[in-house]
């Protein structure tokens, strides 16, 4: 079936740091790929997404591209900020409309002043 | 929009206890999941509904769990008898694409 599988954590980074979570996948046919943030206390919330290979997810200085060729869908952010603490979770879905998504483990960032 | 609304916020009960968890979906969207986390096992999809109709409930541990969704806007997820490895995170989301709105989530101790 398929799958998702991030980089262990926590990572810890001071603030301006450069930022790189990895993520790679195991799915069939043609995926979609989303990173989701939930900060602390709260729900989970859309960051970014990719729904067919090459395309470049971003938001908020967050980047991801959709790799085909190394089934991976990295996130970076050139400088990150303390406001960016919190869990990040990649998923994959199969790329129809409403089908479930299938989480990574998630990985807690915490940022330093 | 209010976005997904769940309650209660925080439930703390005992063993053996009946819980009932709640949730309104974005008004509009057509499919609903309940999620459990955790620490050990991360987000697991238990169970989801399109126009308010189960489609997939296998993630559902055992029959001590059950999920109703009786109109648009309302669905609960009652697990009866609780026990201590039920306490999780209880996420709810909604969806009437590719992305799903979650609520905040439910904590639930059973001690």
């Amino acid at each position: 079936g398929d799958s998702v599988t991030q980089m262990e954590g926590p990572v810890t980074l001071s603030e301006e740091a450069f930022l790189t979570i990895n993520c790679t996948y195991t799915a069939t046919g043609y995926p979609s790929l989303f990173w989701y943030v939930q900060y602390p206390g709260e729900g989970l919330q859309l960051l970014l997404k990719a729904t067919k290979a090459d395309d470049k997810g971003s938001n908020k200085g967050f980047e991801a591209t959709y790799r085909k060729e190394t089934t991976s869908f990295h996130l970076e952010k050139g400088s990150v900020q303390v406001s960016d603490s919190a869990v990040y979770f990649c998923a994959l879905s199969d790329g129809r409309a409403n089908s479930k998504l299938t989480f990574g483990k998630g990985i807690t960032l915490s940022v330093r002043p | 929009d209010a976005g997904v609304i769940q309650s209660p916020r925080h439930e703390v009960t005992e063993m053996g206890q009946e819980v009932t968890l709640r949730c309104k979906p974005i008004s509009g969207h057509d499919y609903l999941f309940w999620y459990r986390q955790t620490m050990m096992r991360g987000l697991e999809l238990l169970i989801y509904f399109n126009n308010n109709v189960p489609i997939d409930d296998s993630g559902m541990p055992e029959d001590r769990f059950s999920a109703k969704m009786p109109n648009a806007s309302f669905s609960t997820l009652k697990i009866q008898p609780s026990e201590p490895r039920d306490s999780a995170v209880y996420f709810c989301a909604s969806s009437f694409s590719t992305v799903q709105f979650f609520g905040p989530g439910t904590r639930l101790t059973v001690l």
